[in-house]
Formats: C-alpha cells, structure tokens, sequence
C-alpha cells in the first residue's frame, strides 16, 4: 500500500529564515511525487512535482529514493508563502490517483 | 479558461439520505476525479472517471458511486448518508494530454445531521 507521511502538522519560521517541510513516502513501485498548496480561502492547486525538477516561488524538492524522501525547501521565507502544504504521490502515469499526506501548516512570522 | 466548478458549494443532509454532488471540469479536461477531505482521515480518493467510464476507484463503501457525461461533467452520488461522511468533496480535472496536473474545484461542503 502506498503511503505519505508528513511528521509536522504546525511549522512556524521567521520571515527570510530557511523552510523545510518534510515528506516521506512508501511504495513499491516507481512513484511520482508531488507538493500541493492551499492559501487562505483559496482552492488546492499544484506547487511543483519531481518530475519537472523546477523551482516554484523559490521552493525546491529532490526525490531522494534511498530515503524515500520528498522534501519542499525555500532558502529564505516570505510571508505569502503561510498556507498549508500537502506532499501527494501517485504511480507514474496515473497521476489522476493521488495519495496525501496529512499536510503542514506553514506560518512564516514578520 | 474558467476553473472547475462544483455545485452546490454547502449542502446539509440527514442520515439515510441521498445526495448528489456536481462537478464541471475545465473546458477540453476530459478526466475528473474526486476526493473526501476530512480532519480525521485529510485527503482521500474516491474514484477517477475519463471519457465516461470509472478507470480508478477508492477504498469506500458501494454507497458512493459516481458516474461521467459525454460534456465530460460529473456527478457523484452518495447514498444511505451516516453522520461520517461529513466532509469537503473536492472534484479535479485534469487534461489527458498532459498527465501529471490536476485541477481542484473548490470542494463541495456536506453536513450530515
């Protein structure tokens, strides 16, 4: 069975500290990982998936499958980026089906 | 182009009913897919419909189905409501042609009482 884990529920940081929200997955097969965002009152959409291997509003994430890890990093926090943070993965070629995590609260303080 | 849409956004039932929830996709998204949020178990799949024909399927009861239009909307159906299926329905379309993106609608609210 395929499975997400995001240990932090709550994550506070300063504004211009470095972010990281952890992620860590199971699956047997070969998974495709992706990290959705949801601001205030506004509806889930895509940040970035590993795939593309881009940088999104400064956030970056490595698949590290030795440590099926899919960490998101931002070298300095911005205040707009307070949301929360979903880590989702799906089999590859299905990206229609995905798993969560529990996601991270992200609040970056003035 | 316009987002997806689902409607009605707020919907109160009460246990043993039914109910049906809808969803437009964006426009030339021909794969809809949906999803229960609740605080208890976050983000779960339900089911996944393209071009009319379920091609994926959550782990939930028979009480949950859902079906797709030619126009590619959806519908999902919920019946013999119990107090636990409470949650934020989201619906995602996404675009055939470029597999890894889904689209969120902004989730229909259900209440059972």
């Amino acid at each position: 069975a395929q499975r997400v884990t995001q240990p932090e529920k709550l994550l506070s940081v300063f504004k211009g500290a470095p972010v990281e929200l952890k992620c860590n997955y199971s699956y047997s097969g070969s998974p495709e990982l992706f990290w959705y965002v949801q601001y205030s009152r506004q509806r889930l959409q895509l940040l970035l998936r590993h795939i593309s291997r881009e940088s999104i509003k400064g956030f970056t994430a490595d698949l590290n499958k030795g440590e099926t890890s899919f960490h998101l990093k931002k070298p300095f926090a911005q205040e707009e980026d307070s949301a929360m943070y979903y880590c989702a993965l799906s089999s590859l070629g299905s990206a229609r089906q995905l798993t969560f995590g529990s996601g991270t609260q992200l609040t970056v303080l003035p | 182009k316009a987002g997806v849409t689902q409607t009605p956004r707020y919907l109160i039932k009460t246990r043993g009913q039914q109910v049906t929830l809808s969803c437009s996709p964006i426009s030339g998204h021909r794969s809809v897919s949906w999803y229960q949020q609740t605080p208890g178990q976050g983000l779960q799949f339900l089911f996944e419909y393209f071009s009319e024909t379920q091609r994926n399927k959550g782990n939930f009861p028979g009480r949950f189905s859902g079906r797709q239009f030619s126009n590619s909307r959806s519908e999902m159906n919920v019946s013999t409501l119990e107090l636990g299926d409470s949650a934020l329905y989201l619906c995602a379309s996404s675009d055939p042609r470029a597999d890894r993106e889904q689209f969120f609608g902004p989730g229909t609210r259900l209440t059972v009482l």
